[in-house]
């Protein structure tokens, strides 16, 4: 069955970028909407952006002017670039897969810990 | 943006007994666009429910999801073990996706 598996980091220095890949095993990248969302320390899940695999993308407006989604169907990966983090960003984050024909999340990464520190 | 509260925060209820969550918005979600996920310590989140009743593929059918507008119940007819988890909702009809902040369900 299909797999989703975040990669990168655990470790960021503020003001630098975040950069995350979450790689799709067991099936294509195509057809599909892929989202990232993190949840901060005792904070609520939070909705980061998606990604078509056509490359058209969207994002949570209190993030987009530091986000950037991009995909690349021929390895099957797709990637997060958050830049100027602060320790704000420090928190779990997971990539998803859209059920088809909804906005609910069918498959999800087991997520990764990225701590945002000097 | 839709501010999705939970109640109760903790559950606490023994193995058979029934279990009800509830969702509430802070504004009405279109077309049922709600979900229901569980997570389990150390796991990701598990889809299921969509659309508000509707259940994901492989969910036990003493999983159910009722309700519109902006309440909306989430029942467990026969707590089994494995259900001792956090439960959380998501509203998806309106731009930004938005969850809620979990009801633990634990052991009595």
């Amino acid at each position: 069955q299909v797999q989703l598996q975040e990669s990168g980091p655990g470790l960021v220095r503020p003001s630098e970028t975040l950069s995350l890949t979450c790689t799709v095993s067991g099936g294509s990248i195509s057809n599909y909407y892929w989202r990232w969302v993190r949840r901060p320390p005792g904070k609520r899940l939070e909705w980061i952006g998606y990604i078509h695999y056509s490359g058209s993308t969207t994002y949570n407006p209190s993030l987009k002017s530091r986000v950037t989604l991009s995909v690349d169907t021929s390895k099957n990966q797709f990637s997060l670039k958050l830049s100027s983090v602060t320790a704000a960003d420090t928190g779990v984050y997971y990539c998803a897969r859209d059920l088809p024909g909804t906005s609910a999340f069918d498959i999800w990464g087991q997520g990764t810990m990225v701590t945002v520190s000097s | 943006e839709i501010v999705l509260t939970q109640s109760p925060g903790t559950l606490s209820l023994s193995p058979g007994e029934r279990a009800t969550l509830s969702c509430r918005a802070s504004q009405s979600v279109s077309s049922s666009y709600l979900a229901w996920y569980q997570q389990r310590p150390g796991q990701a989140p598990r889809l299921l429910i969509y659309g508000a009743s509707s259940r994901a593929t492989g969910i036990p059918d003493r999983f159910s999801g009722s309700g519109s507008g902006t309440d909306f119940t989430l029942t467990i007819s026969r707590l089994e073990p494995e259900d001792f988890a956090v439960y959380y909702c998501q509203q998806y009809g309106s731009s930004p996706v938005t969850f809620g902040p979990g009801t633990k369900v634990d052991i009595k």
